[in-house]
């Protein structure tokens, strides 16, 4: 099974800052990665598909980057709205894995 | 506009059985790749199964394999969860989610609980 590995766990930023995630693979998985959003009580949201494509109506402060093993989750300029925790997907094959998540909040 | 509707979670006994289902609505539901995702109370997202658009391939994680079936009726637009054996640690929501691409969840249910305990 392909593990992935996600940090931070959490972190605290101000508004306006600029937020990474990082989500690290066991073994290579081109491009095949996805970051979703998910807030208190609802369903998750899919931002970035294919490791760097901005889903449609995802603001473009939101963007994603890397390939094989190594990938980074950025929010260019942290919004309150964007209080939520950070998900990375992985499909390299037909077993898919997330990563443990990134709980985002407010300093 | 898209909906994926879960139903028929609730309270089972350990070792009891419960049979998810997910109305979908909205697309062409024989088109696409579907599958189960879970969370377990303040945990993170846990991938369950998959299967094709025919239902001639399924795919699970490991901790549901030979527990959990996964399949789908196209003609009443409708997927499904049977859960046999169940677990404490099958505690969770469940999501049912539809692919696009290769394996991007877009589109998501509400989600339905299912507590396991005695």
């Amino acid at each position: 099974d392909i593990q992935m590995t996600q940090s931070p766990s959490s972190l605290s930023a101000s508004v306006g800052d600029r937020v990474t995630i990082t989500c690290q693979a066991s073994q290579d998985i081109s491009n095949y990665l996805n970051w979703y959003q998910q807030k208190p009580g609802k369903a998750p949201k899919l931002l970035i598909y294919d490791a760097s494509n901005l889903e449609t109506g995802v603001p473009s402060r939101f963007s994603g980057s890397g390939s094989g093993t190594d990938f980074t989750f950025t929010i260019s300029s942290l919004q309150p709205e964007d209080i939520a925790t950070y998900y990375c997907q992985q499909y390299d094959n037909l077993w898919w894995t997330f990563g443990q998540g990134t709980k985002v909040e407010i300093k | 506009e898209v909906q994926l509707v879960e139903s028929g979670g609730g309270l089972v006994q350990p070792g009891g059985s419960l049979r998810l289902s997910c109305a979908a609505s909205g697309f062409t539901f024989s088109s696409y790749w579907m599958s189960w995702v879970r969370q377990a109370p303040g945990k993170g997202l846990e991938w369950v199964a998959n299967i094709k658009q025919d239902g001639s391939e399924k795919y699970y994680v490991d901790s549901v394999k030979g527990r959990f079936t996964i399949s789908r009726d196209n003609a009443k637009n409708s997927l499904y969860l049977q859960m046999n054996s169940l677990r404490a640690e099958d505690t969770a929501v469940y999501y049912c989610a539809r692919v696009v691409g290769g394996g991007s969840l877009r589109y998501w249910g509400q989600g339905t609980l299912v507590t396991v305990s005695s």
